[in-house]
């Protein structure tokens, strides 16, 4: 049972313009939330967090936000540059039956084309 | 920036052997993870310690085993290697309080034929 859905496995956007990543869940108990940008072959390069008592964070480019009642966050980037063109991971936590590891959803390939 | 090793990056071979994954952290973590990848998949966790002579399982069966004799290593060991087993490993460390970021490794390629 998956609690942490991605619905779109791949974007394509134009250089300069804005990349909107979408996340939805379904665990209330999840407290923080986490993006990330991986490439093939290497490991999860740590974007962006928001814990749940906030509705928005700013780092740079990047804005994560979140709107609890509808279970659902979203990362934007602003502008998007080739150079971000990854598979981006949307995660929570909250759970500490399993040490507060994160759980995924499937993750959005993002494509910024010249 | 996160320094957290992982070796080797790429491993093929043979079912029946029994490899160990290396994992390694520098920052003092407490909390150190093992989640598995397949293409176009979440990653699940299989393995987690919250420190020293502390290891549970995590969501995803995994026929691996861990162990955590000390704080910066958390190595995992297939006994006997088959090739469901072929998969991208991924480690990972956070510090040890509830709201807080886990840095990843690079990450094990693991082929089994």
């Amino acid at each position: 049972d998956q609690q942490v859905k991605q619905n779109s496995p791949s974007l394509s956007v134009q250089e300069g313009r804005i990349s909107i990543l979408n996340c939805d869940y379904t665990n209330s108990m999840f407290d923080y939330f986490l993006w990330y940008k991986k490439y093939p072959a290497e490991g999860p390069t740590f974007l962006i967090s928001i814990s749940s008592i906030k509705d928005k964070n700013e780092d740079g480019r990047f804005t994560v936000f979140l709107n609890k009642s509808a279970k659902h966050l979203s990362l934007h980037i602003v502008p998007s540059q080739p150079g971000d063109s990854a598979v981006y991971f949307c995660a929570a936590s909250g759970n500490s039956n399993s040490g507060y590891a994160l759980n995924f959803g499937k993750g959005t390939s993002l494509l910024v084309t010249p | 920036e996160a320094d957290i090793y992982q070796t080797p990056r790429y491993l093929v071979i043979g079912t029946g052997k029994k490899i160990t994954l290396e994992c390694s952290q520098t920052m003092g973590h407490d909390k150190m993870y093992w989640y598995q990848q397949d293409p176009g998949m979440e990653l699940h966790l299989i393995h987690y310690s919250y420190g020293v002579n502390s290891t549970e399982k995590g969501d995803l069966s995994s026929e691996s085993t861990v162990s955590r004799i000390r704080t910066e290593h958390f190595p995992l060991t297939l006994e006997s290697a088959r090739p469901s087993h072929t998969s991208q490993y991924l480690c990972a460390s956070s510090e040890s309080s509830g709201t807080d970021t886990q840095y990843f490794g690079p990450g094990t390629r693991l082929t089994v034929l």
